[in-house]
């Protein structure tokens, strides 16, 4: 399917788990990005990629790690999961990082227990 | 710090008229954005502003006041489908963008 897509949609871990969440996009867009959204805050940027096997931290990188080893997939783990982790993720995807919009996934909802 | 403000809620009428504000405070500024966020959906783009000055695309206008830090978003003939939140984001120095917290539109017929 054309676009960008997230999965799992829904998932539910334990404390101290490992978890990978995965993102595809189809349009060869440059850079990707990880966001989280909780209520009361604006979406905050966990780490973004500029090309495959260039990425770098945002705002709130800290438990989580990326890797970009092909253009059209930007996985985002979180090492050993924490009820502070759970959140909406949404990843996204622009062809640059100047005037141009950025087109989201659906998300996924991660529940740590 | 980098800041956005926006309010959290408002509520319009069917057909009327709604003006969503946004103030920033941020290190440097290469555009802002307005985006909507239906409820369990990804945000979409609405608009993008980097002079001074109204954008206008259909129903929906945005407006950039540099000097004030200031951008609005206004939504004319409001329909049910607009209750949403409206989310103001700027593009900073290091054109990395700051997220305001969204202000969630509540249409009633």
């Amino acid at each position: 399917d054309a676009g960008i897509t997230q999965s799992p949609r829904y998932k539910i871990t334990e404390t101290g788990r490992q978890v990978t969440l995965m993102c595809h996009q189809t349009w060869s867009h440059s850079y990707m990005f990880w966001y989280r959204q909780d209520l009361g805050h604006g979406l905050r940027l966990i780490y973004y990629s500029a090309a495959a096997d260039i990425t770098d931290k945002g705002e709130v990188p800290d438990g989580y790690v990326v890797s970009r080893s092909k253009t059209e997939n930007f996985p985002l783990t979180l090492e050993s999961a924490t009820r502070s982790q759970t959140s909406v993720y949404f990843c996204a995807s622009s062809e640059g990082r100047e005037a141009n919009e950025q087109f989201f996934g659906p998300g996924t909802r991660l529940t740590v227990l | 710090g980098q800041n956005i403000d926006q309010p959290t809620e408002m509520t319009a009428t069917e057909g009327a008229i709604v003006q969503i504000n946004c103030t920033y405070q941020t290190s440097g500024f290469n555009g802002l954005f307005w985006y909507q966020q239906h409820a369990g959906e990804a945000p979409t783009f609405l608009s993008y502003n980097v002079l001074d000055g109204l954008e206008e695309k259909g129903r929906f206008s945005s407006f950039l006041s540099r000097s004030k830090g200031y951008s609005y978003l206004l939504l004319k003939e409001l329909q049910m489908k607009d209750s949403a939140s409206y989310l103001c984001a700027v593009l900073d120095s290091n054109y990395q963008l700051i997220w305001g917290a969204g202000t969630k539109l509540i249409i009633k017929p």
